[in-house]
């Protein structure tokens, strides 16, 4: 069965510092994957998303992630972070059932951002 | 509207009541999805909805869950004899039908539940 994993619970960062945060998937076949973000009391919004193709993929609000087949990971970045980057972080990986197509999501990592 | 709709935002009900949750997918999507958020739990996926195709009800937890999609447009999740650990945010979404260069999902912004 597919899973994702996300290692990181929740990470602090100063304003202006860079970001990594973790991702690592488990599923049979070549993966679509994504990033969501979700601020308090909000639902989710999509930063980025790979298919295929180019394994560097840029998102929205100046984010990366990069897919490295061989270690089965997703990781997500950005060089310079903004408070406003203060929300919680959900990688996910799509499901291809019969009749049926889901997102598995991971339990997310929380980032703080200190002024 | 332009996004996906949610209705109720918050709902407060007493252990035991039945309790129905609303969702307006976006205009032209065909795929509708329930996911149930719990406190440091992720987002659990509860079913699927594609077109006029039999729904994927595989994450459903109980049979106290139900859902119904009319018309492939609006979507009712209905909880009966509610427990507290029903309490939650539900977030709908929905999405185009997935091909090689689409599949991510619109989420709304969640009916948070909570159960006395």
């Amino acid at each position: 069965a597919q899973s994702v994993t996300q290692p990181d619970i929740h990470i602090t960062v100063s304003e202006g510092a860079s970001l990594e945060l973790r991702c690592n998937y488990s599923y049979g076949a070549t993966p679509y994957l994504f990033w969501y973000v979700q601020s308090p009391g909000q639902g989710l919004q999509l930063l980025l998303k790979y298919f295929s193709g180019d394994t560097l993929v840029q998102g929205i609000k100046g984010f990366e992630a990069e897919f490295k087949r061989s270690q089965s990971s997703f990781n997500l970045r950005k060089p310079s972070v903004h408070w406003s980057d203060a929300a919680e972080y959900f990688c996910a990986v799509a499901y291809f059932g019969a009749g049926s197509y889901q997102l598995t999501f991971g339990k997310g990592t929380k980032l703080s951002v200190i002024p | 509207g332009a996004g996906v709709s949610q209705s109720p935002s918050n709902k407060v009900t007493e252990k035991g009541k039945d309790v129905e949750l609303r969702c307006d997918p976006i205009s032209g999507h065909t795929a509708l999805y329930w996911y149930r958020q719990s406190l440091g739990q992720g987002l659990e996926f509860l079913i699927y909805f594609q077109g006029n195709s039999a729904p994927d009800k595989s994450g459903l937890p109980s049979d106290r869950f139900s859902a119904e999609r009319t018309g492939g447009s609006v979507s009712t999740l209905t909880i009966q004899r509610t427990q507290q650990e029903d309490s939650a945010v539900y977030l709908c979404a929905s999405s185009h039908l997935v091909t090689s260069s689409t599949g991510e999902l619109f989420f709304g912004e969640g009916s948070r539940l909570t159960v006395l």
